[in-house]
């Protein structure tokens, strides 16, 4: 079975430009998660969302990020302006409903923002 | 809110010797999961062992088991027979049993661990 699939792997960027991370989860799962990991805040949730629908974007940063997941395997993380603040690895997560559920990781994305 | 800490940011084994590393966290709830999760150099963040709160039983999988001490909240991982592919930062995750919207994973801040040949 293929497992949470994330692109790209790595990401450089300047200051201002707009990024945009992707993920495809497990196919059948219900549920995904973004996550931020830093050297400074460890791993963090940004945003998750259950049936393609969002329901706890509490962690997302500030306005200038966004999450969309248009259909059951496709989410994207943008980010526009990005920051160097931001560089960071973004995982995508994905699980299915019911008893443990528990996340299964993407390989993260690596972004860069000089 | 809950808390993971693990106060132990290194450790290190000799290749086939055996590893504990600790995790303790805070919560209130009375049934929740816990989760190890290793990330070796790739950065891939890998499920290594879950516990469910609800079972006395130690989880175990392969070289692999917890010490699972509800009262204590405490949540130890024991690497048997280390190998050097087990060198990597592991992560002791939290969460509540799912309800409303409370879903996210609460992390711990890792402990690398280095297998000595």
């Amino acid at each position: 079975d293929a497992g949470v699939i994330q692109s790209p792997r790595h990401e450089v960027t300047e200051m201002g430009q707009e990024v945009t991370l992707r993920c495809k989860p497990i196919s059948g799962h219900d549920y995904l998660f973004w996550y931020r990991q830093t050297m400074m805040r460890g791993l963090e949730l940004l945003i998750y969302f259950n049936n393609n629908v969002p329901i706890d974007d509490s962690g997302m940063p500030e306005d200038r990020f966004s999450a969309k997941m248009p259909n059951a395997s496709f989410s994207t993380l943008k980010i526009q302006p990005s920051e160097p603040r931001d560089s960071a690895v973004y995982f995508c997560a994905s699980s299915l409903a019911g008893g443990h559920e528990t996340q299964y990781f993407g390989p993260g994305t690596r972004l860069l923002v000089l | 809110a809950q808390t993971v800490t693990q106060s132990q940011p290194e450790m290190s084994v000799q290749e086939a010797e055996t590893v504990t590393l600790s995790c303790t966290y805070d919560t209130s709830e009375s049934d929740y999961y816990l989760f190890w999760y290793k990330q070796p150099p790739s950065r891939q963040m890998i499920l290594v062992i879950r516990q469910e709160a609800y079972k006395q039983q130690n989880a175990t999988e392969n070289r692999f088991s917890v010490n699972f001490q509800k009262a204590a909240k405490s949540f130890s991982l024991k690497i048997s027979d280390s190998q050097l592919g087990d060198a990597a930062m592991y992560f002791c995750a939290y969460r509540r049993v799912p309800s409303g919207s409370a879903r996210q994973l609460t992390f711990g801040s890792g402990t690398q661990l280095t297998v000595l040949p």
